[in-house]
């Protein structure tokens, strides 16, 4: 069974900073990996998915990269803002059907 | 309006009654899903429909069924509730069949089951 792993659990950083989320996964034969920003009391919203066959998608200040081989991933955030304080979760797709397993997240507050 | 909606918000109930929790999408997207989240331990799967005739067990179904009203409507019910089923659940979407799509997700129902 598919198992995802995010460190660190939570983060904080100054406004303005550039961080770095990691996402690691157990089994490399993926379809895709999706980063989704979650905010309380809503829901998750989509942020970048990186299909098997590529290393990494922008997306704004937004970058994630992919190694497959590695079975990791990660999200980079560059000059953090706190409208960025959410929490970030990595989830994986193996099938192509988007049946999806998901890591716990990481929850990523930014001080003005 | 939103795209995908979900109701109730928030709703508590007892252990033994049985509860239905609706999702509606507004997408015109095939694909359905429920998820349950808890502290620690992300979203796990309960349920998926790729179509109104199709309707699939995910990871953690146990305790629940699934019904496919419409391609718009897709309903959890939880039979006989017990208090481990408290949990944040949320409802999804992505395109058809034949694409690759990211999921769009509802608000959540906060379930708690005393």
């Amino acid at each position: 069974k598919q198992e995802v792993t995010q460190i660190p659990a939570a983060l904080s950083v100054p406004e303005g900073e550039n961080l770095v989320l990691n996402c690691s996964f157990t089994d490399s034969a993926i379809y895709n990996l999706q980063w989704f920003r979650q905010d309380p009391g809503k829901g998750l919203t989509s942020l970048l998915l990186i299909q098997s066959s590529q290393r990494e998608q922008t997306s704004g200040r937004l970058n994630a990269s992919l190694d497959k081989s590695s079975g990791r991933s990660t999200l980079y955030i560059a000059a953090s803002q706190p409208g960025d304080s959410a929490t970030y979760l990595c989830a994986v797709d193996q099938t192509g059907a988007n049946n999806l397993f998901f890591g716990t997240g990481t929850r990523l507050t930014v001080i003005p | 309006d939103a795209d995908v909606t979900q109701t109730p918000r928030n709703r508590i109930t007892k252990t033994g009654k049985r509860i239905m929790l609706e999702c509606s999408q507004t997408k015109g997207h095939d694909r359905m899903y429920w998820y349950r989240q808890d502290p620690g331990l992300g979203l796990r799967l309960i349920y998926y429909s790729f179509d109104v005739k199709d309707i699939n067990k995910g990871e953690i179904s146990d305790g629940y069924s699934v019904s496919r009203q419409a391609q718009a409507k897709f309903s959890l019910s939880l039979e006989s509730a017990i208090p481990n089923q408290t949990a944040l659940y949320f409802c999804a979407t992505s395109g058809t069949v034949t694409s690759t799509d990211t999921q769009y997700f509802g608000p959540g129902t906060r379930l708690t089951v005393l």
